[in-house]
């Protein structure tokens, strides 16, 4: 099966600069990605890596690195409707390439 | 605006009743899926459908069962097996589930126990 690791809560200023890490365990990677929740809400997508390197769109940069089954989200010049919960996914070829979600991030912007 | 639509919004359920959730989607896809997310937790899937009239079980599908008569309709039955059936249920939708691209997240159903 699939397992994936990431803090459960990080906080910063608005206008910082903040990175989420996920670490994942996996039999047969296919790709990582990136979901934003908020409260009560429905996961929107925000990235997809399937190939090392960084991904950008806008503020919301991705990271893959499959020889160290590591990723990351970073996100630049915070706002506070940045404040929701972020979850990294992990498709595996053995898990029949469905998303195996983390436990999620709760990231808390303060003014 | 093509989507995905889940209701109720909020539902309640009594002692050894069975309830429906609905899902519909719009967005011409052929994979749809059930997830079951309690506080401070990931989404865990239920069960998945890839076409019409098939469905797979998911990690956690005991005391669930789904039908796919429709490509636009994957309704999720929790039943009176289902012990702790008080979470936030999520369904979402891809093009299949090979795609790169990502899956759609429909506003969800809390379900609560009376």
């Amino acid at each position: 099966g699939q397992s994936l690791e990431q803090p459960s809560e990080v906080t910063a200023v608005e206008g910082a600069i903040v990175q989420i890490n996920c670490t994942y365990q996996t039999s047969g990677f296919y790709g990582l990605s990136w979901y934003q929740q908020h409260d009560g809400g429905a996961p929107t997508f925000l990235s997809y890596n399937a190939l090392d390197g960084l991904e950008e769109t806008g503020r919301f940069s991705s990271f893959l690195s499959r020889s160290d089954s590591y990723g990351y989200l970073l996100l630049q010049e915070l706002q506070m409707k940045d404040s929701a919960s972020y979850f990294c996914a992990v498709r595996d070829q053995g898990g029949s390439y469905i998303p195996t979600f983390g436990r999620g991030t709760s990231l808390i912007v303060h003014p | 605006d093509g989507g995905i639509t889940q209701s109720p919004k909020y539902l309640f359920r009594k002692e050894g009743q069975n309830v429906t959730l609905s899902c519909e989607q719009n967005l011409n896809h052929d994979a749809m899926y059930w997830y079951r997310q309690d506080p401070g937790q990931g989404l865990r899937l239920i069960y998945y459908s890839q076409i019409v009239n098939d469905f797979q079980k998911g990690d956690i599908a005991e005391g669930y069962s789904v039908s796919r008569e429709k490509k636009e309709s994957f309704p999720l039955t929790v039943t009176s097996a289902q012990k702790n059936p008080t979470a936030f249920y999520l369904c979402a939708s891809s093009e299949d589930r090979y795609s790169n691209q990502p899956q759609h997240f429909g506003d969800g159903t809390r379900l609560s126990i009376l």
